[in-house]
């Protein structure tokens, strides 16, 4: 079974500086697809960037990018210029190719300190 | 808003009582997920329906079932509910099974049994 793990439960960023949150699948797939999904204190899961185990080039959304070393099994997400708006609990989801559940991981609480 | 709606955002109830909690997906979207949250846990897949139809059944209990409309609303059945069972319910939707492109999640349902 596929597991997505974030080794990191906290973790805190000055406003405008750079955090790397990370992630860590287990999987015998070849075909997958990778998420990074923010819930704010509202509780919405918002979809911030998505990434298909194809393709070579890391995804980037404005000030969000990824890092995914397919080998390593490794995907973490790394938000520039971080904003007090950016905390929030991240969770990376990983979706196999061929089964249609979405696997959460258990989150990366962040904080942003103005 | 998101363009998923859940209703009702908060719902408290007693032991051994019955609930239902509705989600309309997005418009065009196909695909419904139903995902329980625990408090200060990630997210757990419960059951997913494609245009009517079971797709892929999670770690649902068996108090617990679902179902999905010719309107493609979908209907998630708690009975005999316990303690344990206090948690915020999300629904997702996606256009096609697997969600390639991500879910978009509701705002949740916020169930407290006492």
């Amino acid at each position: 079974a596929q597991t997505v793990t974030q080794s990191q439960p906290e973790m805190s960023v000055q406003e405008a500086e750079t955090v790397t949150l990370s992630c860590t699948y287990d999987t015998s797939e070849s075909d997958y697809y990778l998420f990074w999904y923010k819930q704010p204190p509202s509780r919405q899961m918002i979809l911030v960037i998505r990434q298909e185990a194809y393709k070579q080039q890391n995804a980037t959304e404005n000030r969000f990018s990824v890092n995914f070393q397919k080998a390593a099994k490794s995907f973490s997400l790394k938000i520039s210029d971080s904003q007090l708006g950016d905390a929030a609990m991240y969770f990376c989801a990983y979706r196999s190719g061929r089964k249609h559940d979405m696997r959460f991981g258990a989150g990366t609480r962040l904080t942003v300190k103005p | 808003d998101s363009g998923v709606t859940q209703t009702p955002k908060h719902l408290i109830t007693a032991t051994g009582q019955r609930v239902t909690l509705r989600c309309s997906p997005r418009s065009g979207d196909l695909s419904v997920y139903w995902y329980q949250q625990s408090l200060d846990q990630g997210l757990q897949f419960l059951i997913q329906y494609y245009n009517g139809e079971e797709r892929a059944k999670g770690n649902i209990l068996e108090r617990f079932s679902a179902q999905q409309f010719p309107d493609l609303h979908s209907e998630l059945n708690l009975s005999s509910l316990e303690l344990g069972d206090s948690a915020l319910y999300f629904c997702a939707s996606s256009p096609l099974p697997g969600g390639n492109y991500g879910y978009t999640f509701g705002s949740g349902t916020r169930l407290t049994v006492v």
